[in-house]
């Protein structure tokens, strides 16, 4: 069965370093979306992007958050000067479309020091 | 804003017992309704998906919607205890690309 896969699973960061998390989507799917779950809390969504763009971003997804799609199966979230509040677990999903089935990843979890 | 609430539990239930989740969302624009369940550290897995008002089975697990209360629930029929997690209510807009969660609700199935 098809699944999203993410590299590196855990990734430990200095405060003001850059990070880049990795994710590769289900291989038919046009949406690709990352979310992340602070410990104890609720998953958030950070960004949505459909045909090479971004779709949606939500608050938290200020100038210090990028995405990419470098290549046809690649999708990276690049965290520009981390901050010891970046700590989370970070998932990045895919869907066939909107509204359909987000399919998560196994998830980053980043430590910020 | 809109929200999307889940008591938070823990619910415990005995090994065969129904378990009996809800949720209630705020935006009458919502479409898309989805259960995913959570382990400990892990990933969100999806459980079912709804769209129309009712009831939807899959094996164990049925969920219901009731979009003029905007509710919905999920019951796990014979539960085990490999179903203890934590299990999270999203919702969809069609104006948005996002799932809005909750913020879960755990399960514990008593052996």
């Amino acid at each position: 069965e098809p699944e999203v896969t993410q590299t590196p699973s855990h990734q430990v960061t200095q405060m003001g370093q850059e990070v880049i998390l990795r994710c590769v989507p289900i291989s038919n799917h046009l949406y690709f979306y990352w979310y992340r779950q602070i410990l104890g809390q609720k998953v958030e969504f950070l960004v949505s992007f459909y045909n090479n763009e971004i779709s949606e971003k939500s608050e938290i997804f200020d100038d210090q958050f990028s995405v990419e799609r470098p290549d046809g199966s690649n999708f990276t979230l690049k965290i520009r000067s981390t901050k010891l509040e970046d700590s989370a677990m970070y998932f990045c999903a895919s869907s066939s479309g909107t509204l359909k089935t987000q399919y998560f990843g196994p998830g980053t979890r980043l430590l910020v020091l | 804003q809109k929200e999307v609430e889940q008591n938070s539990g823990p619910l415990s239930v005995p090994e065969g017992a129904i378990a009996s989740l809800n949720c209630t969302y705020s935006d009458r624009g919502s479409q898309s309704f989805f259960w995913y369940r959570q382990y400990s550290g892990k990933s969100p897995e999806l459980i079912m998906s709804i769209y129309s008002n009712g009831d939807k089975e899959d094996g164990r697990f049925t969920a219901q919607l009731n979009k003029a209360s905007q509710y919905v629930s999920l019951l796990i029929r014979d539960s085990q205890p490999s179903d203890s997690a934590t299990y999270l209510c999203a919702v969809g807009m069609d104006s948005s690309y996002k799932l809005i969660f909750g913020s879960g609700t755990r399960l514990l199935v008593r052996p």
